[in-house]
């Protein structure tokens, strides 16, 4: 069975860094590009962030662009994003999501499956 | 930017109704980069169609996917007691690449 497990969450003030993990298990992790996707609580979805099988490209949505960085590890079967200059807006439960096919490329996923249960991010003084 | 927008906001039906959830792009968006997903409190999203039509890896066949261009429908039959929950469509567009999402249809018990 697929499982995504995020961690990494918590309350940071506004200007600050904060580092969200994700385990892959299950599924050849090497193979797969990933994705982080975020939510605001009761609110709608967007994609933050995604990045390719061998790290050889990485796309980010225009309101992090500069300040988040998505990583991998395949040893580990992990997947990171490191987030910088924190803002009240990125304030969200942040989920990893897989690519759906081995293809590897983040820029060809089309959907996503399966997702993580979520880490939530909370930017406030 | 393609904008999704989703109807209605919420719809009341009760089990055993039909339930028809409608998804408007503001371009032109091709069937192959459409997905609806399901979300319950507390969970994740978890895709039911993708390519707009197709059924993900064990979705019930009362969920179906339809249309093209910039008019797209996810419908449920037969409502059953663990479809209640919301819903959104995802569109992917290539150049760049880049992931929106609807604003979700929320079905309730009437």
């Amino acid at each position: 069975e697929v499982q995504l497990v995020e961690s990494g969450g918590g309350l940071v003030p506004p200007g600050r860094s904060l580092r969200l993990s994700c385990a892959a298990s299950g599924f050849t992790f090497a193979h797969y590009a990933m994705h982080w996707v975020r939510q605001v609580p009761g609110k709608g979805l967007e994609w933050v962030s995604g990045i390719s099988w061998n790290s050889g490209s990485r796309g980010y949505a225009d309101s992090v662009k500069g300040r988040f960085t998505i990583s991998r590890d395949n040893a580990k079967n992990s997947l990171y994003l490191q987030m910088n200059s924190l803002r009240a807006e990125d304030t969200a439960l942040y989920y990893c999501a897989k690519g759906p096919d081995s293809n590897g490329y983040f820029e060809r996923d089309n959907w996503f499956d399966p997702w993580g249960q979520g880490t939530l991010v909370t930017v406030s003084s | 930017e393609i904008v999704l927008t989703q109807s209605p906001g919420t719809l009341s039906l009760s089990p055993g109704e039909r339930a028809t959830l409608s998804c408007r792009a503001s371009q032109s968006v091709s069937s192959r980069y459409l997905a609806w997903y399901q979300q319950k409190p507390g969970q994740a999203p978890r895709v039911l169609i993708y390519g707009a039509s197709s059924r993900a890896t064990g979705i019930p066949d009362r969920f179906s996917g339809s249309g093209s261009g910039t008019d797209f429908t996810l419908t449920i039959s037969r409502l059953e007691p663990e479809d209640f929950a919301v819903y959104f469509c995802q569109q992917f567009g290539s150049s760049p690449p880049k992931w929106t999402f609807g604003q979700g249809t929320k079905v309730e018990i009437k």
